[in-house]
């Protein structure tokens, strides 16, 4: 597609559950970015992926969100026994070389 | 290490009049500087950056932004405002080009358009 896709788009799940969000990044882009965005707050960054590089991890919040990519293509995000402070939306981006970064529309994802 | 403080979580203008959104931002070497925004539901559109050069920068949708660094912000305007920029705006900052590094962001703007 033309965008950042992002599956699925809302995801309701119990508290302890693990889930998994996806992101197919924009075809080319060598760079993919997770986001958190709480209630009313801006962006927290949470993951990078670069490349072949090692991903840049420094802004999960804690051992149970872990990210894997496939070379330069899709992404996704495990959170592994879901806690409420989970919810939240989860944005992805990708970018190539010098350009912006291009958003997906986001994973809503809420903890009951 | 760097920060963005966005002043002002909520903003009330009326159709027509002048919208300023204000950015400051702190960084230990010069930035890069961004805004984006968020309609209901979706994922954020870029406005408008600025990296070199020229420090008043156009984006969409008529809006613009002048880099100062001596005030070290980097507030969005537009001079008439109209029903459809109704939405969340943040203001991100990064200091290298934003293809190899994560942005950090401010904590968004909300803009209302009263008719």
């Amino acid at each position: 597609g033309a965008g950042v896709s992002q599956s699925p788009s809302n995801k309701v799940t119990e508290k302890g559950k693990d889930v998994e969000l996806r992101c197919d990044p924009i075809s080319g882009h060598t760079a993919l970015y997770w986001y958190r965005q709480r209630l009313g707050q801006g962006l927290e960054f949470l993951i990078y992926f670069q490349g072949n590089s090692a991903p840049d991890k420094s802004g999960l919040p804690s051992d149970r969100f872990s990210a894997e990519r496939t070379g330069e293509s899709v992404s996704t995000l495990t959170i592994q026994r879901t806690q409420q402070e989970d919810s939240a939306v989860y944005l992805c981006a990708s970018s190539n070389s010098n350009q912006p970064q291009h958003f997906g529309d986001g994973t809503r994802l809420s903890i009951l | 290490a760097q920060s963005v403080t966005q002043l002002g979580s909520h903003v009330s203008v009326s159709e027509g009049a002048l919208v300023l959104l204000r950015c400051n931002y702190s960084s230990s070497v010069p930035p890069y500087l961004f805004w984006y925004v968020q309609y209901p539901n979706q994922g954020l559109q870029l406005l408008l950056k600025y990296t070199t050069g020229a420090t008043l920068v156009k984006g969409i949708n008529g809006f613009e932004a002048e880099f100062k660094k001596s005030e070290t912000s980097f507030h969005l305007t537009k001079p008439s405002a109209h029903m459809s920029d109704a939405a969340e705006y943040f203001c991100a900052v990064t200091l290298v080009d934003t293809g190899r590094r994560a942005l950090t962001f401010g904590s968004g703007t909300r803009l209302q358009v009263q008719p």
